[in-house]
């Protein structure tokens, strides 16, 4: 199947842990997103990468450290987890944009 | 950041019934987007309206844009009970980009 796959689907870490989720495309495409949706649903970009090198840093912390080896690869690596981190991350990937996004199905991530 | 600002925060229809949500924005775009987002999944693109289009329609989907009013509205018409879901429009302001909103949540009562 063509799609983004993340992993691991549920992240459950004790504060001040540090935790990394993966992501892969086979679509070909050349960019990709990280995204942070809170628990009012509301979906904030974090991250951009194209081509393997970061175009958009959307104010992140520095805890947060994405590392993207090859374009089809966007991985997030979070140092020092804090009780705030605690959302769903999406990864997504588009070719240009004058086409949608496609997401993948995100990464519950409770910091307890 | 701008982002998408959707109205209503939520809707609850009867299917059959038709259901429009609208979204407001701030600044210049180059499209505008809609994904809808089922319970504990990802977002799924459902159709793309680019700057200079004024309308597009996509099966039971029809996408107005008004870029003097920078709004936008989605109508779903003929509703079923699988069209419940987060609907969110997003702004795609650079090729790098696309800002959402918190969304509107429809629910259609079967």
């Amino acid at each position: 199947d063509t799609a983004v796959s993340q992993t691991p689907k549920y992240l459950v870490t004790q504060m001040g842990n540090d935790k990394s989720i993966k992501c892969e495309q086979n679509l070909g495409h050349d960019t990709m997103y990280w995204y942070k949706q809170d628990s009012k649903k509301f979906l904030k970009i974090m991250f951009s990468y194209n081509n393997k090198e970061l175009i958009i840093n959307e104010t992140v912390p520095n805890r947060f450290s994405p590392k993207s080896p090859d374009k089809a690869h966007l991985n997030l690596h979070i140092n020092s987890l804090e009780l705030g981190d605690s959302a769903v991350y999406f990864c997504a990937s588009s070719q240009i944009s004058d086409r949608g996004y496609t997401f993948g199905s995100g990464t519950r991530l409770t910091v307890v | 950041s701008q982002q998408g600002e959707e109205d209503p925060q939520a809707l609850s229809i009867q299917e059959g019934e038709n259901a429009t949500m609208n979204c407001s924005y701030k600044t210049s775009i180059n499209n505008l987007q809609w994904y809808r987002q089922n319970s504990g999944r990802g977002l799924v693109h459902l159709i793309l309206i680019r700057s200079n289009e004024r309308e597009k329609h996509s099966g039971r989907l029809r996408v107005t844009l008004d870029t003097s009013k920078k709004s936008s509205s989605l109508l779903i018409t003929a509703s079923r009970a699988a069209d419940t879901a987060s609907y969110f429009c997003a702004i795609n302001e650079n090729d790098y980009k696309l800002s959402f909103g918190a969304g509107t949540t429809v629910t259609v009562r079967a």
